[in-house]
């Protein structure tokens, strides 16, 4: 069965520092990886995804995320994060069947001042 | 806006009632899914459709059922609810599954209460 590991429930960083959110997930094949991105109130919005190729994937809003095989992690980092920034992050990891994205359990970052 | 809406966006109702939560994909989308978000349980998928049938089932409880109709909205009945029931649900579309374009368009959520 397919499962995603974020061990870091709360983060906070100053605006302008940059920022890593770890992922890790468990998959028997080669996995689909996503983050999402959740505001207050709102639905989940996809920030970056992996499917092959290219371990580093660039994404929105200026994340980006590696890929790494050996250690089952997709991290997500930003090189300087915004105050806009703050939001709850997801990890997820799709099945090859392409009809089941399980989610990890989130990571809500707080953005100081 | 992802083009995903749902209604209602809060329902309160009382435990042993019966609701139902409405979903009208992106235009185009042929797969609707169905999420559900908890404090306790995270993010957890319910169920696929796709273009009216039943394609994956997740944790859906049997008290929970779910049809895509002709025009593609969906449709999640929620039966004798009880306290736990009280959620976050939110339905997400496709093209077609996640290895189409791999990516999922989520409403922003029909919040459950059951008092």
């Amino acid at each position: 069965a397919q499962s995603v590991t974020q061990p870091d429930i709360h983060i906070t960083v100053s605006e302008g520092a940059s920022l890593e959110l770890r992922c890790n997930y468990s998959y028997g094949a080669t996995p689909y990886l996503f983050w999402y991105v959740q505001s207050p109130g709102q639905g989940l919005q996809l920030l970056l995804k992996y499917f092959s190729g290219d371990t580093l994937v660039q994404g929105i809003k200026g994340f980006e995320a590696e890929f790494k095989r050996s250690q089952s992690s997709f991290n997500l980092r930003k090189p300087s994060v915004h105050w806009s920034d703050a939001a709850e992050y997801f990890c997820a990891v799709g099945n090859n069947a392409g009809n089941m994205l399980t989610f990890g359990g989130g990571t809500r970052l707080m953005v100081k001042p | 806006d992802s083009g995903v809406t749902q209604t209602p966006k809060h329902l309160i109702t009382a435990t042993g009632q019966r609701v139902t939560l409405r979903c009208s994909p992106r235009s185009g989308d042929l797969s609707v899914y169905w999420y559900q978000q908890s404090l306790d349980q995270g993010l957890q998928f319910l169920i696929q459709y796709y273009n009216g049938e039943e394609r994956a089932k997740g944790n859906i409880l049997e008290r929970f059922s779910a049809q895509q109709f002709p025009d593609l909205h969906s449709e999640l009945n929620l039966s004798s609810l009880e306290l736990g029931d009280s959620a976050l649900y939110f339905c997400a579309s496709s093209v077609e599954g996640l290895g189409g374009t791999g990516e999922l368009f989520f409403g922003e959520g029909s919040r459950l209460t059951v008092l």
